[in-house]
């Protein structure tokens, strides 16, 4: 029972338009909703969260939208950079700060 | 450099060997959690500590797993009999409890072949 799905594994934009990462999770407990990007052999480095009682969360390129009825969480990056190539996986957080992960969608912005 | 560490980087072992990670957190942060990242997956949970007191362990972590943090500080992930199912990447995280956008900081993480 997946509680965090990516159900996109990749992504494939041109440089300077946005990259949309979508994300939907199952359960209406959650408090906290958070990005992280992942470069090859290097830990995850956290992007950008929202809180549950926000819809929008904006951080210079980065924008997170949560839509609570659809359980749906996405990213835009606006304008997309090659060097936003990377993993991104979407997470949820409870109360005590424990993470689930969705399995992360590729993305590669091309020159 | 005041990250995480994790140490060792890499560890080939052979099945039913036992083999122990080591995970330095951010020294000011109270919370430990450590993950499992298999290949296309994202990372799972394993256990978290506040302080020295593991206070959740996950199913994933079988009695042939066990952490502990001893003093507050440095945690350490062991596992022993070690089977093939086991490769993976492990990998530590740290917070402060409290923080509101509770994002946790990751080290590079240690990646186990159980050959």
């Amino acid at each position: 029972d997946q509680q965090v799905k990516q159900n996109s594994p990749s992504l494939s934009v041109q440089e300077g338009r946005i990259s949309i990462l979508n994300c939907d999770y199952t359960n209406s407990m959650f408090d906290y909703f958070l990005w992280y990007k992942k470069y090859p052999a290097e830990g995850p480095t956290f992007l950008i969260s929202i809180s549950s009682i926000k819809d929008k969360n904006e951080d210079g390129r980065f924008t997170v939208f949560l839509n609570k009825s659809a359980k749906h969480l996405s990213l835009h990056i606006v304008p997309s950079q090659p060097g936003d190539s990377a993993v991104y996986f979407c997470a949820v957080n409870t109360n005590a700060g424990k993470s689930t992960f969705g399995d992360g969608t590729t993305l590669t912005v091309k020159p | 450099d005041t990250g995480v560490s994790q140490d060792p980087r890499h560890k080939i072992t052979k099945r039913g060997q036992n083999v122990t990670f080591r995970c330095d957190p951010i020294s000011e942060h109270n919370r430990l959690y450590w993950y499992r990242q298999t290949l296309g997956q994202g990372p799972e949970f394993l256990t978290y500590f506040q302080n020295e007191a593991q206070l959740e362990k996950s199913r994933l972590l079988s009695d042939r797993f066990s952490a502990e943090r001893p003093k507050g500080s440095f945690s350490t992930l062991e596992i022993q009999r070690t089977e093939q199912g086991d490769s993976a990447m492990y990998l530590c995280a740290s917070r402060i409890s409290g923080r509101e956008n509770n994002e946790q900081f990751f080290g590079p993480g240690t990646r186990l072949t159980v050959l």
